[in-house]
């Protein structure tokens, strides 16, 4: 069964690295999605992307998040100078075309900022 | 604006019972999705069931079925003869295509933890 894979499944850096978190969707869907998710708390949208642009973005995809799709298989999440308050699960999620179809979740990456 | 309630934040249920996770929500728009997503403790999100806002018949899979009552606008998912593997966040969410990249938007969620 064709799923969403995600790399690297953990992630510790340092205040003020930067990070790219990588995602690979499911080969044949057109809508591509990051979501993050504070220890305990509710996933949060970040931003959605279709056709090589971003879609819609939440309040939290500031200057410091950019989104990447490079070679027409992966889907990057960027964030620059990172903060301790990143440190979260960072969900990568596909869907197909049409807007009733699910999103499909990758298992997601856990990102610890010291 | 889109808004996703869930109202149990956390249930204990005896194995093999029924249990109900309730769901309601807001939207002004006439078409919609809305979904039930499990999280496990390793924290992956798993898709369970899907339903549309056109759909007369409540969406079913295995032992999952979603109650659609759209006038009262609640989607609360029934987990039938549940088991000890059930034990896990439980997230409801919406999704309004009002355009072709339409994000989901998750409610605050429920904690399922079910008792041998």
């Amino acid at each position: 069964e064709p799923e969403v894979t995600q790399t690297p499944s953990h992630q510790v850096t340092q205040m003020g690295q930067e990070v790219i978190l990588r995602c690979v969707p499911i080969s044949n869907h057109l809508y591509f999605y990051w979501y993050r998710q504070i220890l305990g708390q509710k996933v949060e949208f970040l931003v959605s992307f279709y056709n090589n642009e971003i879609s819609e973005k939440s309040e939290i995809f500031d200057d410091q998040f950019s989104v990447e799709r490079p070679d027409g298989s992966n889907f990057t999440l960027k964030i620059r100078s990172t903060k301790l308050e990143d440190s979260a699960m960072y969900f990568c999620a596909s869907s197909g075309e049409g807007a009733w179809t699910e999103a499909f979740f990758g298992q997601g990456t856990r990102l610890t900022v010291v | 604006a889109q808004k996703i309630t869930q109202t149990q934040p956390g249930m204990f249920v005896q194995e093999k019972e029924a249990v109900t996770l309730d769901c309601t929500y807001d939207t002004s728009d006439q078409s919609y999705g809305l979904f039930w997503y499990k999280q496990p403790s390793s924290g992956e999100m798993i898709f369970l069931i899907y339903q549309g806002s056109y759909d007369e018949q409540n969406a079913t899979e295995g032992r999952y079925s979603l109650n659609f009552q759209k006038a009262r606008k609640s989607a609360n998912l029934v987990i039938s003869a549940s088991q000890l593997g059930d034990s896990a966040m439980y997230f409801c969410a919406m999704r309004e295509p009002y355009s072709s990249a339409s994000k989901i938007i998750f409610g605050s969620g429920t904690r399922l933890s079910i008792r041998p």
